[in-house]
């Protein structure tokens, strides 16, 4: 059992370049989360994806694209990165109102 | 998203003495109220998950209380050891997604 699983681990970006970071699960769970973790801002969600087949905007959702690719796959992709997306990035899952469980980050620098 | 905030922001604490710490959140539509404990550089673990006005959690030397009425939760540390040095993380459930609180940063001083 994995968990959630996340790549990359870092990444580095020029302004404008695209990529997208992959997560899994493998507890078969329905719910699916992207959160940013910045200094003094605690954990802000991005999208999320209550079961699969639906995504929904969180908290600070511009400039990000998801995509819930199966029950075990959610992606975030960033189309144009800019130096304000430059943040640690984690993936969670959850089944229900039971405990939540993150992936272990991924750290983007954009430059 | 919901407004879930958490005092103190950051305490630092001797080594074997105790601390409590509080989160609070909106009590209408309550669901589920989490702890999680975040150390640097790794990711959230999960601590507690509390349901129940009432309701109480024992993790080894970590506690916690709900109070789903007034909205509050304390978390407890007794006989504060340097390995609990760490980010303390609430949050509500709320429509299939967590509201975070910005934490309350534990440091025990040995």
């Amino acid at each position: 059992n994995a968990g959630v699983t996340q790549t990359p681990k870092f990444q580095v970006l020029k302004t404008g370049q695209s990529m997208t970071l992959q997560c899994a699960q493998d507890m078969n769970h329905n719910s699916m989360y992207w959160y940013r973790q910045d200094p003094g801002m605690g954990l802000r969600l991005i999208y999320y994806s209550a079961s699969e087949g639906t995504t929904d905007k969180g908290e600070v959702p511009n400039g990000y694209n998801v995509s819930r690719l199966n029950k075990r796959e959610f992606s975030l992709r960033l189309e144009s990165a800019a130096p304000s997306q430059t943040s640690v990035y984690f993936c969670a899952s959850i089944r229900g109102i039971e405990t939540q469980y993150f992936g272990p980050g991924t750290r983007l620098l954009v430059l | 998203i919901l407004n879930v905030e958490q005092s103190p922001q950051s305490l630092h604490v001797q080594e074997g003495d105790s601390t409590n710490f509080t989160c609070s959140f909106p009590s209408s539509n309550f669901y589920a109220l989490h702890w999680y404990r975040w150390e640097t550089a790794k990711s959230p673990e999960a601590l507690f998950v509390m349901t129940l006005n009432g309701d109480e959690k024992k993790k080894g030397r970590i506690s916690a209380t709900l109070n789903t009425k007034e909205g509050y939760s304390y978390l407890y540390i007794k006989g504060s050891q340097p390995e609990d040095s760490a980010t303390y993380l609430c949050a509500s459930l709320d429509d299939y997604k967590l509201s975070f609180g910005a934490g309350t940063t534990v440091t025990v001083r040995a």
